[in-house]
């Protein structure tokens, strides 16, 4: 099975800065790979998928690029509605997430 | 509007049954694969089930193979999940998505906001 690491596992920051998370498949997924953000008590939203598609409806700060198995999630001027938990997920073999990367108010 | 409505948590025994329930709603139900996810108190995201529009190819996470099943009822616009012989490390908030398929890959675009089924004696 394929086994995703995410890091950092949180992070804290202040509104205006860049934000990158990074996530590493075990194994070559392609661009077979989602990221999504969840916040408390909420629906989990997806934000990207195929790597760097861009969900429609997303802001355009939002970003992900990278391929078989090293990809990014970059934040380009974090805002305060984007505090919460970010999670890769991979959909080549088991549709396994990521352990999430907290965002949190510096 | 496009909606997914869990139901059907609760407190529940160890070795015991639970079915949880997902009324859709706004969309082609009959259409699209529908996914249960959930997520342990303090843990992240586990996948842990899905069903392909018509019902007949079902796929499950290993730690739920053999006790859980998942089913719907198109005519009914429901998504189902049985639960048999509960453990406490079932506890969590369970929710459903929405399956959309993009040329070789899918990710799952409308969540609901999940019902949480504790697992205690």
């Amino acid at each position: 099975d394929v086994q995703m690491t995410q890091s950092p596992s949180s992070l804290s920051a202040s509104v205006g800065d860049r934000v990158t998370i990074t996530c590493q498949a075990s194994q070559n997924i392609n661009t077979h790979l989602n990221w999504y953000q969840h916040k408390p008590g909420k629906a989990p939203k997806v934000l990207v998928y195929a790597a760097s598609s861009l969900q429609s409806g997303v802001p355009s700060r939002f970003s992900g690029s990278g391929s078989g198995t090293d990809f990014t999630l970059t934040i380009s001027s974090l805002q305060p509605e984007d505090f919460a938990t970010y999670y890769c997920q991979e959909t080549f073999n088991t549709l396994t997430f990521g352990p999430g990367t907290k965002v949190d108010i510096k | 509007q496009i909606q997914v409505v869990e139901s059907g948590g609760g407190v529940v025994q160890p070795g015991k049954s639970l079915r949880l329930s997902c009324a859709a709603s706004g969309f082609t139900f009959s259409s699209f694969g529908m996914h249960w996810v959930r997520q342990a108190p303090g843990k992240g995201l586990e996948w842990v089930a899905v069903i392909w529009y018509n019902g007949i190819n079902k796929y499950y996470a290993d730690s739920v193979q053999g006790r859980f099943t998942i089913s719907r009822d198109n005519s009914k616009n429901t998504l189902y999940l049985q639960m048999d012989s509960l453990r406490a490390d079932d506890t969590a908030v369970y929710y459903c998505a929405r399956d959309i398929i993009y040329g070789s890959g899918t990710y799952f675009d409308s969540w609901g906001q999940g019902t949480l089924v504790t697992v205690s004696s």
